[in-house]
């Protein structure tokens, strides 16, 4: 099946860095989203990204969905202490099985730096 | 202006009991999406489901799983004669029609098998 390569698993931050994420896949993906989760609650949307080369942001965070439709990544500047969680891309292939499936990668955990 | 409801926050179940989680989509959504967290991984798109409709089942599991939606009530996933391996946490998204316009998660319900 289809699957979403998230890299890196997990980063430190201190307070102020600019942090870096990405997806790929060896398949196309017709929409990317990212979300990130806080321990013990649902995934919240971030991003939505609907067109390849599309670069959109939402305060300190910009992400763009890949020219070849197969890669997305995640910035965030000057990074601060409630950044911290987990952050996960999705995709939703052309086919959409039922256009409700989403695929997600495995998740980038952003922890401060001790 | 409720988010997606999902409730018990937390089961707990003896190995062959069954376990039955519960749904209740934002208002006005008609479409509800069940997931799973699988350790170290993303989450796993289980089923979607529209009023007493099953959509696409392709990630559910062939035996002991099922999902309802009901004209009246939450959507249900239930799990027959749960194992170990069923501890997780499930999520469901709900949205108000095809696509992924408004596609909100709820904030899981996490199951332990004993």
């Amino acid at each position: 099946g289809q699957q979403l390569n998230q890299s890196p698993q997990s980063m430190f931050i201190q307070e102020g860095e600019d942090v870096s994420m990405n997806c790929t896949s060896s398949s196309i993906f017709n929409t990317w989203l990212w979300y990130k989760q806080d321990p013990g609650e649902g995934p919240v949307l971030l991003i939505a990204l609907y067109k390849a080369g599309e670069l959109t942001s939402n305060g300190r965070l910009t992400a763009q969905f890949g020219i070849t439709r197969k890669d997305s990544f995640l910035n965030i500047s000057a990074s601060i202490p409630s950044d911290v969680g987990i952050y996960f891309c999705a995709g939703q292939p052309p086919d959409g099985g039922s256009q409700g499936n989403l695929i997600f990668g495995k998740g980038t955990k952003l922890s401060v730096k001790p | 202006n409720a988010g997606v409801m999902q409730n018990p926050r937390h089961l707990v179940r003896r190995r062959g009991q069954e376990a039955r989680l519960r749904c209740s989509p934002m208002k006005g959504h008609s479409h509800v999406y069940w997931y799973r967290q699988l350790p170290e991984e993303g989450l796993k798109f289980m089923v979607y489901l529209q009023k007493e409709n099953i959509i696409d089942e392709s990630g559910m599991p062939k035996e002991r799983f099922s999902a309802e939606f009901p004209k009246e009530g939450p959507s249900i996933l239930r799990i027959q004669q749960v194992v170990r391996g069923d501890s997780t946490a499930y999520f469901c998204a709900s949205s108000p029609g095809l696509g992924l316009n408004g596609y909100t998660f709820g904030s899981g319900t996490r199951l332990t098998v004993v």
